[in-house]
């Protein structure tokens, strides 16, 4: 299988600590998504990092890529409430046509 | 700008039965794809078009499965005849253009929850 995984499972912090989630996918890719759901909702876009960079920030998030560990995390600073919700990793693999998602880090931040 | 929109938001069926979602894209989006989201994992393609074209529906049981995008615009889903682990969430997503390499960001729809009992 191609679908990546997300490392841990489940987390759950206190408001305004930082969240780290990971991502572990097994192919070359071309470029790799993070997105976020909330319970019984669709997926929302966060960011997209390309494979030649290492890192990327979009306001309290921040995405690092390693291509030769092939991972990926996902930091979420000062954690809100509102942040609660399953977050995955969707890799663009460079052979094929689709993304894949991973199984998903659910995240819960405590008020 | 409006979302993608789906319907319906939930189904119960019984095993055997027939059913089918609709979905209807965000505007200019020519990229529209079908998802199945079992419960405790990440989405799995089903079925991706380009404008009324099919691009890749590798994943589609097509001894049940059926998917059509009449004028490159609407889609319906239809799963026929239904089996119990076909309880998911089927989700419809689209992109301006082919997301794959192109780094486009996929927009989602609410999803539809199916139940087979």
């Amino acid at each position: 299988s191609q679908q990546g995984e997300e490392d841990p499972q489940a987390l759950s912090i206190q408001e305004g600590e930082n969240a780290t989630m990971n991502c572990s996918y097994k192919t070359s890719i071309n470029n790799l998504q993070w997105y976020r759901q909330n319970s019984g909702r669709g997926l929302v876009h966060l960011i997209l990092i390309r494979s030649n960079e290492r890192e990327k920030h979009s306001g309290r998030l921040r995405v690092t890529l390693d291509t030769s560990k092939k991972s990926s995390s996902l930091l979420i600073t000062a954690s809100r409430a509102a942040d609660t919700a399953s977050y995955f990793c969707a890799t663009d693999p460079t052979t094929g046509n689709q993304f894949y998602f991973g199984t998903g880090t659910s995240l819960t931040v405590i008020p | 700008e409006a979302g993608v929109a789906q319907s319906p938001r939930y189904k119960i069926i019984e095993k055997r039965q027939s059913v089918a979602f609709w979905c209807n894209p965000i505007s200019g989006h020519a990229t529209l794809y079908w998802y199945q989201q079992i419960l405790g994992q990440g989405p799995k393609l089903l079925i991706q078009f380009q404008n009324n074209g099919v691009v890749d529906d590798s994943q589609l049981p097509k001894d049940r499965f059926s998917a059509e995008r009449l004028k490159g615009v609407d889609s319906t889903l239809k799963i026929q005849p239904a089996k119990l682990e076909d309880s998911a969430v089927y989700l419809c997503a689209s992109s301006l253009d082919p997301a794959a390499r192109s780094g486009r960001a996929l927009f989602f729809g609410p999803g539809t929850r199916l139940t087979v009992l």
